[in-house]
């Protein structure tokens, strides 16, 4: 079965750096879109970035680009989101997720708590 | 402010119909991007209802249904139950160049 797990999270202070991983499994990674999405406490959603099965078109939200900066590796079935300059307003349940197009997309993550603070 | 619009609340009672509103514009859902629903219930993570518009993946109860039209799209849910109180997110993509994916704000379901 599909699985997407988060890892990397963590309490920071502002200004600093963490980079998250998502170790993907139970399907061809290397043929998905992949994105990263996060949710602020008691917050909707918000995308951050996605990424094209070759790593070939990346798009990233205003709010994030610049600071944050999404890989993967296909031979390891993992998806990376490197973020720096954090602020406060980064505080959120970051999630990877298969893009939801197609019968066999849509799956998220448990998601990895960032939290920024001094 | 999210760039798909959705109604912050709806309600309904034990085996009524309500139906959810996502409207975007001629970047988004008018230029012919496909919508996808997502359900988050209480303390879970969301989970994908319909993609692709109209379409719904395996498991997903037929209660659950899609449709798309000009520049809007709703998720129109019948025989509600208590168990589909929860929030509901309209999902797309845009052409402009601040973002690709895009989020409604989401819609609170009660199910008085």
């Amino acid at each position: 079965q599909v699985q997407l797990v988060e890892s990397g999270g963590g309490l920071v202070k502002p200004g600093g750096s963490l980079r998250l991983s998502c170790a993907a499994s139970g399907f061809r990674f290397s043929d998905y879109y992949m994105t990263w999405i996060r949710q602020a406490p008691g917050k909707g959603l918000e995308w951050i970035s996605y990424i094209s099965p070759s790593s070939s078109t990346i798009y990233y939200a205003d709010s994030v680009r610049g600071r944050f900066t999404v890989s993967r590796d296909n031979a390891k079935t993992s998806l990376y989101l490197q973020i720096n300059s954090l602020r406060a307003d980064d505080t959120a349940v970051y999630y990877c997720a298969i893009d939801g197009s197609g019968p066999n997309g849509g799956y998220w993550g448990q998601g990895t708590l960032v939290t920024v603070s001094s | 402010q999210s760039v798909l619009t959705q109604p912050p609340s709806v309600s309904g009672a034990p085996g009524q119909r309500v139906t959810i509103s996502c409207t975007g514009s001629s970047s988004n859902i008018g230029a012919h991007y496909d919508v996808h629903w997502y359900q988050q219930l209480p303390g879970t993570v969301p989970k994908r209802l319909i993609y692709g518009n109209n379409n719904r993946p395996s498991g997903v109860p037929d209660r659950f249904s899609g449709s798309k039209s000009g520049t809007s799209a709703s998720l129109v849910i019948t025989g509600l139950q208590a168990e589909d109180e929860g929030d509901y997110y309209c999902q797309s993509y845009d052409s402009s160049l601040s973002a690709y994916v895009i989020f409604g704000g989401g819609t609170k379901l009660t199910v008085l």
